[in-house]
């Protein structure tokens, strides 16, 4: 059945630095990869997205990578702050399909 | 900003009651979703409903679950017989055009199932 895959389950980084989440998909129809921030004891927010034909997406220290041919995709976030702590999750879904499967979960942890 | 409101909060249940969890998401949206996170893993699909039936459910979607739109506004999930592993964060979500595209989640119910 569809699977997402993400790694590692747990991320600690020195304030300023770089983290990077990475996932796999199993379904080779999925053409929709939403990223959400989840705050604790609060609901998912979608904090970014990428769709099949295009291969990286960036929004201000946010980007995203697709790479479609090995079914990879990838969360980077640059200068972290400690707001960033949160748990992150990956997730696939495909036109004509009306679910979206979660990877799950990267803890971030962003020391000042 | 439009929200996906869920009651209520937080529901505590003995094992083999009912309950109803409700939701309103939002007004112009017409596609609509019940997923749930058990504590500290990930958020799984359990159900979505279009045009007053359902489009698509999981394997957890069983027998005891069911979807409901009573009225113009709400949309229900109703567990009938609550067993303790049902104890979970659900959340509600809609959308207005169909998958795939990123959701609007409610702030969730938190069940409870002693």
């Amino acid at each position: 059945g569809e699977n997402v895959e993400q790694h590692p389950s747990t991320l600690s980084v020195q304030e300023g630095d770089s983290a990077v989440i990475k996932c796999t998909y199993s379904d080779s129809a999925s053409n929709y990869f939403p990223w959400y921030k989840q705050e604790l004891g609060k609901r998912p927010q979608l904090i970014i997205d990428i769709r099949s034909n295009v291969g990286e997406k960036k929004d201000q220290r946010i980007a995203v990578t697709l790479n479609k041919t090995a079914k990879h995709f990838s969360l980077h976030i640059t200068e972290t702050q400690p707001e960033d702590s949160a748990v992150y999750f990956c997730a696939a879904s495909r036109t004509g399909g009306f679910k979206t499967i979660f990877g799950a979960g990267t803890r971030l942890f962003v020391k000042a | 900003e439009p929200e996906v409101t869920q009651t209520p909060s937080h529901q505590v249940t003995q094992m083999g009651q009912e309950v109803i969890l409700r939701c309103v998401p939002i007004s112009n949206h017409l596609y609509f979703y019940w997923y749930r996170q058990i504590l500290g893993q990930k958020v799984e699909f359990l159900v979505s409903f279009y045009n007053n039936e359902i489009s698509e459910k999981s394997e957890i979607f069983d027998d005891q679950f069911s979807v409901e739109r009573p009225d113009g506004s709400n949309f229900t999930l109703k567990i009938r017989s609550t067993k303790l592993e049902d104890s979970a964060m659900y959340f509600c979500a809609s959308s207005e055009t169909p998958a795939p595209r990123g959701y609007t989640f409610g702030s969730g119910t938190r069940l409870t199932v002693v």
